[in-house]
This record gives C-alpha cells, sequence and structure tokens, in this order.
C-alpha cells in the first residue's frame, strides 16, 4: 500500500537553528517524492521534487531508499518559513496521482 | 496572474441539496485533478482527467462526479451533500512536473 508518515504535526524552532521536516513512506515500485508548502491563507504549492535535486529557498531533501525516507531540511530557519509543510509520493508515469503525508506545521519564533 | 481558479471560494448548502464547484486553468494542462481535504487531514485525491479520460479513486463515493467539457474547465459534482462531506476542496492541474493548486473552495453543509 502505498502511504506517506509525517510524524511531527507540529514542530518549534527559533530562527536561525537548523530544521528537518521527517517524511518516511511506504510504496511497492519506484515513486517520485515531492514536499509541498502551504502559508498562511495561500494556496498549496510545489517546494521541492526528489528527482530535480534543487535547493529552494534554502531547503534541501534527499532520497534515501534504503531507509525510505524524504526528509526535509534548513540549515537556519527563518520566520517567513513558518508554514505547513506536505510530504507527498506518485508513482512514476504521466497521471502522477499524489499520496499526501499528514503534514507538519512548522513555526519558527524570534 | 492566478493560474488556477477555483469558484466560488466558499460555498454554503443544505443537506441533500445539489451543489456544484468550479475550477479553471489558464496553463493548458492536460492533467486535471480534484481532492478532498478535510479540517487537519492530509488532502486525498477523488478523481483526476488525464485529457478526457476520467479516472475515479476507488473509495471515491458515488455522490461525487465530475465533468471536464474542455482543457480549461473542471467542476465536481456532488450530487446529495452529506453533513461528512463539508471539507475544503482542491483542485490542481500537472503536466507531470508537479501539480499547481488552486486555492480551494470551502464547503460547508447545513
Amino acid at each position: 500500500a502505498q502511504r506517506v508518515t509525517q510524524p511531527e504535526k507540529l514542530l518549534s524552532v527559533f530562527k536561525g537553528a537548523p530544521v528537518e521536516l521527517k517524511c518516511n513512506y511506504s510504496y511497492s515500485g519506484s515513486p517520485e517524492l515531492f514536499w509541498y508548502v502551504q502559508y498562511s491563507r495561500q494556496r498549496l504549492q510545489l517546494l521541492l521534487r526528489h528527482i530535480s535535486r534543487e535547493s529552494i529557498k534554502g531547503f534541501t531533501a534527499d532520497l534515501n531508499k534504503g531507509e525510505t525516507s524524504f526528509h526535509l531540511k534548513k540549515p537556519f530557519a527563518q520566520e517567513e518559513d513558518s508554514a505547513m509543510y506536505y510530504c507527498a509520493l506518485s508513482g512514476q508515469g504521466g497521471s502522477e496521482k499524489l499520496v499526501f503525508g499528514k503534514g507538519t506545521k512548522l513555526t519558527v519564533n524570534p | 496572474d492566478a493560474m488556477v481558479i477555483q469558484n466560488p471560494r466558499y460555498q454554503v448548502t443544505q443537506f441533500g441539496k445539489p451543489v456544484t464547484l468550479s475550477c479553471s486553468q489558464t496553463l493548458n494542462h492536460n492533467v486535471m485533478y480534484w481532492y478532498q481535504q478535510k479540517s487537519s487531514q492530509a488532502p486525498k485525491l477523488l478523481f483526476h482527467y488525464y485529457d478526457k479520460d476520467f479516472n475515479n479513486e476507488a473509495d471515491t463515493p458515488d455522490n461525487f462526479q465530475s465533468r471536464r467539457p474542455n482543457t480549461s474547465f473542471c467542476f465536481l459534482d456532488i450530487r446529495s451533500p452529506g453533513l461528512g462531506d463539508a471539507a475544503m476542496y482542491l483542485c490542481a492541474t500537472s503536466t507531470g512536473h508537479g501539480q499547481f493548486f488552486g486555492p480551494g473552495t470551502r464547503l460547508t453543509v447545513l
């Protein structure tokens, strides 16, 4: 069964501290992994895809197939990073159906 | 420059009264999705269109239907809304490189 687990519902850090949002997945095959972010009163938007291997807004995420994890990291959190973060997976192929985790609400305190 | 537009943003309906939510896109993407997101839960895929091909998720209730008259528009019809259908409904589009989401329509069922 396809499943995405984000173990932390809430995560609070201070500005300038490192932050790591955890994501583990279950999928039989080779999934695509994504991080989506939703800032307050804004729409859900794509932050990262594992295959692009980019750093967006200072965030990175590495796919660890052995641990079936795709943790999101940032070395120095900023207050504007406060948002809801969703990890998601899809099977490879054109339709890109997403299975989302329950999300982690990140609060960065001044 | 909104790319995925959902109308209305807020919809109130009565128990059992049919309601239609609409989504339009200016991106010319061939795939469109409808998700349901209940409070404090992850978005859950209801169905998607790959061009004109309709794909229903196995656990989507029959009460939910969809239409896609052309590339730009997609509609979600709830034939007989129940109290349990109160949720945020998200429309998204994709070309296979990450999904673009609309702002959502919040449905209230009285």
